[in-house]
């Protein structure tokens, strides 16, 4: 089983609006990651997640919050966002060290943010 | 400098022909590993074929397979028997070193792939 989960599908916000997005696996998997992808670009890292430490954040801007409960779930807080936010969300893990590392991507949240 | 070079920008073939998509990277590194993704317009980026820097075999995946040439440089995806199924965008990525929890991937700009019937 390669799944990865993401809530919601769809999501439009306003500039004030407070929102999260949601990502779980359960895979075992100890690297969680976010990334952003804009229509006709590749994806973009944003964060990485790795035993539910913050490892790797690409300069993103503090409006992006995220957030690993527990090795299973993460969470991407929204707040304050701008209409060049707008984008595809995607979520994906990877298995521990000793496994082939690769990401397995959820089917992502794509975000209309007015 | 560009690290993954993907020049097609979109490729055109018939149904039930076979198609390759070209990938050519820059590293220093000598351990890399090199991936595939498949993205349907629904948005999911679906993992298709992975190749390490020290496999000696090309991989295949069904009627995936990966033609790795270490001396140029390039990891060209071939498809097999093209289906409607496979029009998509396909993405070709590397990960330097020998990954972890600071596994970055790289990715190329990406090949729009249209079968026809």
């Amino acid at each position: 089983d390669t799944e990865v989960t993401q809530t919601p599908k769809h999501l439009v916000m306003g500039m004030t609006n407070k929102k999260s997005l949601k990502c779980e696996q359960h895979m075992g998997h100890r690297a969680m990651y976010w990334y952003k992808q804009k229509a006709k670009k590749p994806p973009e890292l944003m964060f990485v997640y790795s035993y539910e430490k913050l490892s790797i954040n690409e300069s993103v801007p503090s409006r992006f919050s995220p957030e690993c409960p527990n090795s299973s779930l993460l969470n991407l807080h929204l707040h304050a966002l701008q209409p060049e936010d707008s984008a595809l969300y995607l979520c994906a893990s990877s298995p521990p060290a000793g496994m082939i590392d690769t990401q397995y991507f959820g089917p992502g949240t794509r975000l209309t943010v007015l | 400098a560009q690290k993954i070079t993907q020049t097609q920008p979109g490729m055109f073939v018939q149904e039930k022909e076979a198609v390759t998509l070209d990938c050519t990277y820059d590293t220093s590194d000598p351990s890399y590993g090199l991936f595939w993704y498949k993205q349907p317009s629904s948005g999911e980026m679906i993992f298709l074929i992975y190749q390490g820097s020290y496999d000696q075999q090309n991989a295949t995946e069904g009627r995936y397979s990966l033609n790795f040439q270490k001396a140029r440089k390039s990891a060209n995806l071939v498809i097999s028997a093209s289906q409607l199924g496979d029009s998509a965008m396909y993405f070709c990525a590397m990960r330097e070193g020998w990954g972890g929890a600071t596994n970055k991937l790289i990715f190329g700009t990406g090949t729009l792939l249209a079968v026809q019937p």
